[in-house]
């Protein structure tokens, strides 16, 4: 099956600085890489999600991309702000699940004014 | 945002007690989850159903009772749970249920089993 590994746990960068989270996964065949964003005390939300067609996604300050040579795709938050801060979660869906889709283990970053 | 909407927030029960967790979404999806958030661990599918009918059961508990009357309701029955069940249970709902679908999540319930 699938296994997502996500890193790092934790990541504390100063206001207008950039912040990477990268993440590995093990099927090949995943193809849709999707990044959801939890606030403290509220719902996970979908920020951005790459297709395995493309190697990089932009929507203003985050980026995503992907490679799949190396099973890799990676969140680039830039010029970042305190409402950034927020558990940041990636996944992959395994091969041969039509429905399930395997997360790592989250990514909390602290973004000090 | 109140495309899902899950109740209670907050839940503190026993382990001898039975509760319902209730979960209602206004998206017009036909796909609907429970996941479970635990500390420090991976978000876990729990189940899936499509058009009502459940998809997949990812080896939960039997002391987990899944329902789901139509497309727009879920619950999950609770019974003789355990300490270690103490977690934020959320529920999510996606348009058809394919793999490459934005999943809508609700703000969950925080449930501690004493």
């Amino acid at each position: 099956g699938e296994n997502v590994e996500q890193h790092p746990s934790t990541l504390s960068v100063q206001e207008g600085d950039s912040a990477v989270i990268k993440c590995t996964y093990s099927d090949s065949a995943s193809n849709y890489f999707p990044w959801y964003k939890q606030e403290l005390g509220k719902r996970p939300q979908l920020i951005i999600d790459i297709r395995s067609n493309v190697g990089e996604k932009k929507d203003q300050r985050i980026a995503v991309t992907l490679n799949k040579t190396a099973k890799h795709f990676s969140l680039h938050i830039t010029e970042t702000q305190p409402e950034d801060s927020a558990v940041y979660f990636c996944a992959a869906p395994p091969k041969g699940s039509f429905q399930k889709l395997v997360f790592g283990t989250g990514t909390r970053l602290l973004v000090s004014p | 945002e109140t495309g899902v909407t899950q109740t209670p927030r907050h839940l503190v029960m026993g382990m001898t007690n039975k509760k319902s967790l209730k979960c209602e979404q206004h998206l017009g999806h036909n796909a609907m989850y429970w996941y479970k958030q635990s500390a420090k661990k991976p978000l876990e599918l729990m189940f899936v159903y499509n058009f009502k009918e459940q998809t997949e059961n990812n080896s939960v508990p039997s002391r987990f009772s899944p329902e789901c009357p139509n497309s727009s309701h879920l619950f999950l029955h609770l019974h003789t749970l355990q300490p270690e069940d103490s977690a934020l249970y959320l529920c999510a709902s996606s348009q058809e249920g394919g793999r490459n679908e934005k999943l809508f999540f609700g703000s969950g319930t925080q449930l501690s089993v004493l």
